[in-house]
């Protein structure tokens, strides 16, 4: 089993509608929780960044994090075609260098 | 402020040669991490490089080495390729002695082993 899951897709929305993804993992012990977008053939590029439990929202991307659950998610609101891309999301432990990530999800939005 | 800028782009190698991939990290950077990426996957962790010292190590064999210089930049070599090495090979740059965050990475050197 996969330290971090998440389904990849792909997943296809019309323009402006609500993108919906979510990472479980079997780790307690992370701490710090990220979502990561990447452009195809460009690296990751960090959009949230969540300590422990909690949500945090920036603009159109809201970040909840559930550790009881051990699932992740990130919701996209008014999606453009822009933000057609594949999201990963990673998570890392207390004093640890290394990041986990999942396998990512190919989103398009669709204008 | 150039990011993290990471060279060659690509590359082919044959199987068994050696290969040296450079990064040079975000100005005020100090912290280098190096991540393997197969297709469809997630970066996979190889080693993060502070003070010119191997911080800590992924899963990866002794094939893997790497190297930091004063200045900050990092190379990655990879000895006796193997076909599976084939990979988006990615840095990431960050600073500060405590657990970082790999808020920045480079767009990656694609490695081809044939």
């Amino acid at each position: 089993q996969k330290e971090v899951e998440q389904d990849p897709g792909p997943l296809s929305v019309p323009e402006g509608a609500i993108v919906s993804l979510n990472c479980t993992y079997s780790n307690s012990a992370f701490q710090y929780f990220m979502w990561y977008r990447q452009y195809s053939r460009k690296g990751p590029e960090l959009l949230m960044y969540t300590y422990s439990s909690g949500n945090k929202e920036d603009g159109r991307f809201t970040a909840q994090v559930d550790k009881s659950s051990k699932y992740i998610s990130l919701f996209i609101r008014d999606s453009q075609p822009s933000d057609s891309a594949t999201y990963l999301c990673a998570m890392r432990r207390s004093n640890d260098y290394k990041l986990s990530f999942g396998a990512g999800t190919t989103v398009t939005v669709r204008a | 402020d150039a990011g993290v800028t990471q060279s060659p782009t690509h590359l082919i190698k044959t199987r068994g040669q050696q290969v040296t991939l450079r990064c040079s990290p975000k100005s005020g950077h100090d912290t280098v991490s190096w991540y393997q990426q197969a297709l469809g996957q997630g970066p996979q962790f190889i080693f993060q490089y502070y003070e010119e010292e191997e911080r800590q190590r992924g899963n990866f064999p002794d094939r893997f080495s790497g190297h930091q210089f004063p200045n900050y930049s990092s190379e990655l070599n990879v000895n006796a390729l193997l076909l599976g090495d084939s990979a988006l090979y990615l840095c990431a740059s960050s600073w500060g002695q405590g657990a970082g965050t790999e808020a920045f990475f480079g767009q990656g050197t694609r490695l081809t082993v044939v």
